[in-house]
């Protein structure tokens, strides 16, 4: 079965700081699908990135980077210089041959300023 | 591209009384839909995939006969919350995948803005 786990609840940094979010996850299959999305106050999700399970690079998008290990079966998510803007529900997903989604319990990120 | 619209945003109705949400693929064609519910503070947990021109599959502990889904057409599908209670007040979000956009793509779930349910 698949599972997620999102084991920070929340989170609080000051503008400007780094913060990482984790995620673990459980799968059987060898090919699958991570994916991050952002949910802010409005309720839309924000589709943030989607990796494959043969495709173990990092990618860095802008302030944004994920570090995915299939060892450790963890697909981390860092913002760097934080920004208020950053304030929002951060969710791990997982995907099997593009199947349904199995969503983590959610990270809420607060950004002071 | 590869827009979904929900309709409507939020609705608020009379406990007893059945609510219709659209879900609508705006700029292509959707092969397969997903209704998820999500309470206040929790994760997003899926109630059904809905294939076009089949009945739904629904996930297990969803009454199929209070949450009515159709999916009649490659453009829309629509759940129908049927003798609604308070209990049944969420955040309703559905997502479309498209099965005509090369490999890469065509496992990418696209999803609307969401539908507040409350009932009084």
């Amino acid at each position: 079965a698949q599972k997620v786990t999102q084991a920070q609840t929340e989170i609080s940094v000051v503008e400007k700081e780094d913060v990482t979010l984790d995620c673990v996850y459980e799968t059987r299959d060898t090919t699958y699908y991570l994916f991050w999305y952002k949910q802010p106050p409005s309720g839309e999700l924000v589709f943030l990135i989607r990796r494959n399970s043969f495709d173990e690079q990092n990618e860095i998008s802008g302030r944004y980077s994920w570090n995915f290990q299939k060892s450790t079966s963890s697909f981390n998510f860092t913002i760097t210089a934080s920004q208020v803007v950053d304030s929002a529900v951060y969710f791990c997903a997982l995907s099997e041959y593009g199947n349904k989604l199995v969503f983590g319990a959610g990270t809420i990120l607060r950004v002071k300023s | 591209g590869a827009v979904v619209s929900q309709h409507p945003s939020w609705v608020i109705c009379k406990s007893g009384t059945s609510v219709k949400i659209e879900c609508r693929s705006l700029d292509f064609q959707a092969t397969t839909m997903f209704w998820y519910r999500q309470f206040p503070k929790q994760s997003l947990m899926l109630m059904a995939t809905s294939n076009e021109g089949s009945k739904a599959t629904y996930e297990q502990g969803v009454e199929k006969d209070k949450f009515l889904i159709n999916h009649a057409s490659l453009t829309l599908s629509t759940l129908t919350v049927t003798s609604a209670h308070p209990e049944d007040s969420s955040f309703y979000i559905c997502s479309a995948r498209g099965g005509d956009r090369g490999l890469s793509s065509s496992y990418e779930q696209y999803f609307g803005p969401g539908t507040r349910l409350t009932v009084t």
